[in-house]
This record gives structure tokens, sequence and C-alpha cells, in this order.
């Protein structure tokens, strides 16, 4: 079982408010990834790490942001939040510790609301 | 480009029956890794079993095995003795072997109802 963590699991707010989506893992690994998900749709790369201070932009464009300034800290920030955004952000994360360096472990997930 | 698709948006079963589930993909790759997660209601994504590219032999994990044909580009998902925890959503996901930054491929999914 993997030790992945996401805050807030839920979370409804108003148009034009900044957010913060934080996710946390404790085994150590070197690359973690943000992906998102429409209600019974298939997940959409948003953003990866391979380390600290390394983020990229993944396949599907996205108006957030990442930072990684500690290897088990991957943060993603949306600077003025639309219903568009509306959806979930599911994180996860892959490295030597805790099974394959390629097979990907993910967190609960946000489910997030703009109204 | 890879791609991978899942044909059964929806699919149930009797418990204690076996149902597969179907996964194609498309790429130029000769090594690759292939997944299979399942998503319950509760929405976290847990791995159910794994297959590398380059081995011939399915794998297998306890009541869930695959069906994998690398010259058809399928890899199919058997469950066996079907429980009523194993109703949840499953995705076919597709990683490259090198150069594709561990990044993952996901198919629709296929929404799975296992009926008592």
């Amino acid at each position: 079982e993997a030790d992945i963590y996401q805050t807030p699991r839920y979370l409804v707010i108003g148009t034009g408010k900044k957010i913060t989506l934080e996710c946390s893992q404790t085994m150590g690994h070197d690359k973690m990834y943000w992906y998102q998900q429409d209600p019974g749709m298939e997940l959409h790369l948003i953003h990866y790490s391979y380390g600290v201070n390394s983020t990229e932009k993944g396949d599907l464009s996205s108006e957030s942001t990442v930072s990684r300034i500690r290897t088990e800290h991957f943060p993603l920030t949306l600077e003025s939040a639309r219903p568009s955004h509306t959806s979930q952000y599911l994180c996860a994360s892959s490295g030597l510790q805790g099974g394959s360096t390629d097979t990907q472990y993910f967190g609960p997930g946000t489910r997030l609301t703009v109204l | 480009a890879q791609t991978v698709t899942q044909s059964q948006p929806e699919m149930s079963v009797q418990e204690a029956e076996t149902v597969t589930l179907s996964c194609t993909y498309d790429t130029s790759e000769n090594n690759y890794y292939l997944f299979w997660y399942k998503q319950p209601p509760s929405r976290q994504m847990i791995l159910v079993i794994r297959q590398e590219a380059y081995k011939q032999q399915n794998a297998t994990e306890n009541r869930f095995s695959v069906n994998f044909q690398k010259a058809a580009k399928s890899f199919s998902l058997k469950i066996s003795d079907s429980q009523l925890g194993d109703t949840a959503m499953y995705f076919c996901a597709f990683m490259k072997h090198r150069g594709g930054g561990g990044k993952l491929i996901f198919g629709q999914g296929t929404e799975l109802s296992v009926k008592p």
C-alpha cells in the first residue's frame, strides 16, 4: 500500500480564488505526477517532476502551476480558479522504494468544484 | 504517439463468475509496460497488475490475470471468482520503457459492476 496523501479531499470555492492542492508522499520517490480526471473519464497528465527543482508540463494543457522544493511534496496551484477547473485532481509518485521504479502509486484525489 | 483503447464502457458480472475486460493499444515501441488500475467508488486508484512487454509469460495476481498478445497489441484482464469488492472503474495504461519519462497513457476505462 502506497503512502501518498492529498489534501483537501473535497474543495468548493468561488471563481477567482487562489487555491493550492497539496500532495505528499513518504516513500522517498523521486518522480511525482499530477493528473486531471473528469467524472467517469480517463486520466490526463498535467504536470510531472523527476526530482527537486524539476517540473514539466504534461500532455494536457493546464492553467495550474506546480513546484517541487522538497522530494516528498508536490503542490499544485491555481492562481484564479474558474468553473472550467472543476474536476478531480490525482497525484501519483514512483521511485526506487516501495516497488518498481516504473509503477505509479496514486493518492486519494482532490475533488474540486469552482462555482 | 501511443494510444490506449478500452472498447467496453460498462460491464457486469455475477458474483463468483469470471469476467474479461478488453484493452488494445497502439505503439511503435518494442519495449514497454502495461498496467491495469482499479478505481473503486471511493476514488483511490489501486494497481491491479503489471506486465513487461519483453516477458512472454502472462502476469497473474491471485484472482487477476492478463492475456498479453504483443503482436495483436492486446492486453485483456481476467477476473476470476468475482467479488462484490471488485466493483470499480478499471483503467488500462501504457508506459514507455525508456524515453517516456515514466508517463502513463490511460484508456477510457471500463466500469465493472459485480452483482450479488
